[in-house]
């Protein structure tokens, strides 16, 4: 079980750029969420999935857009990079219920320049 | 608005001694806690959690006390070793509602 992967671990994005930050979990679990979190800030949530084919925004969810067509994918889209979206980007799953105790994957770190 | 706060940016506590890492919340309808650890470069991993018919959760070296009425939350690491060294972060959820996360105590466990 490798548990929840993010791809890449990296990236430095000029403005303006577009990227897809990707994230896999093979825990077959249903619930699915993607944070950021700013230095010296706490996690942030920007879009959650229930299930495959069903989103719905957090928090902090603009410049981000989100899919999930398969249980185990959960792609982030950057379209408009700005100098705010550099951050720690964490996504995580969970099982039994929304807002279970969630296991994180190890974080795309951003910079845009 | 910070509905979760840990005013304690950072703590350092010696090899063997009790850590005691600190949360408020402001929300009343907050009625699941949970505390998770980061170390550097790596995600979050769930610690422990009470639910708030609890007043005390244990696991091993770590408990969990919640006070209701302060809206007041601890975490007791005991005895301290220098592995536990990391970012705490609480986090509490109310109902169906999403989790809210403080902001976290770097914890320093000095050998």
């Amino acid at each position: 079980n490798a548990g929840v992967t993010q791809t890449p671990k990296f990236r430095i994005l000029k403005i303006g750029q577009s990227m897809t930050l990707q994230c896999t979990q093979d825990m077959n679990h249903n619930y699915m969420y993607w944070y950021r979190q700013d230095p010296g800030m706490g996690l942030k949530l920007i879009y959650y999935s229930v299930g495959a084919g069903i989103t719905d925004k957090g928090e902090v969810p603009n410049g981000y857009n989100v899919s999930r067509s398969t249980t185990e994918d959960f792609p982030l889209r950057l379209e408009l990079a700005a100098p705010s979206q550099t951050s720690v980007y964490f996504c995580a799953s969970s099982y039994g219920s929304l807002w279970d105790t969630q296991y994180f994957g190890p974080g795309t770190r951003l910079t845009v320049l | 608005d910070q509905q979760v706060k840990q005013n304690s940016p950072s703590l350092s506590v010696q090899e063997g001694r009790i850590s005691i890492l600190n949360c408020d919340y402001t929300n009343s309808m907050f009625d699941y806690f949970l505390w998770y650890k980061k170390y550097p470069a790596e995600g979050p991993t769930f610690l422990i959690s009470i639910s708030s018919i609890k007043d005390k959760n244990e696991d091993g070296r770590f408990t969990v006390f919640l006070n209701k009425s302060a809206k007041h939350l601890s975490l007791h690491i005991v005895p301290s070793q220098p592995g536990d060294s990391a970012v705490y972060f609480c986090a509490a959820k109310g109902g169906s509602e999403k989790l809210v996360f403080g902001k976290g105590t770097k914890l320093t466990v000095n050998p």
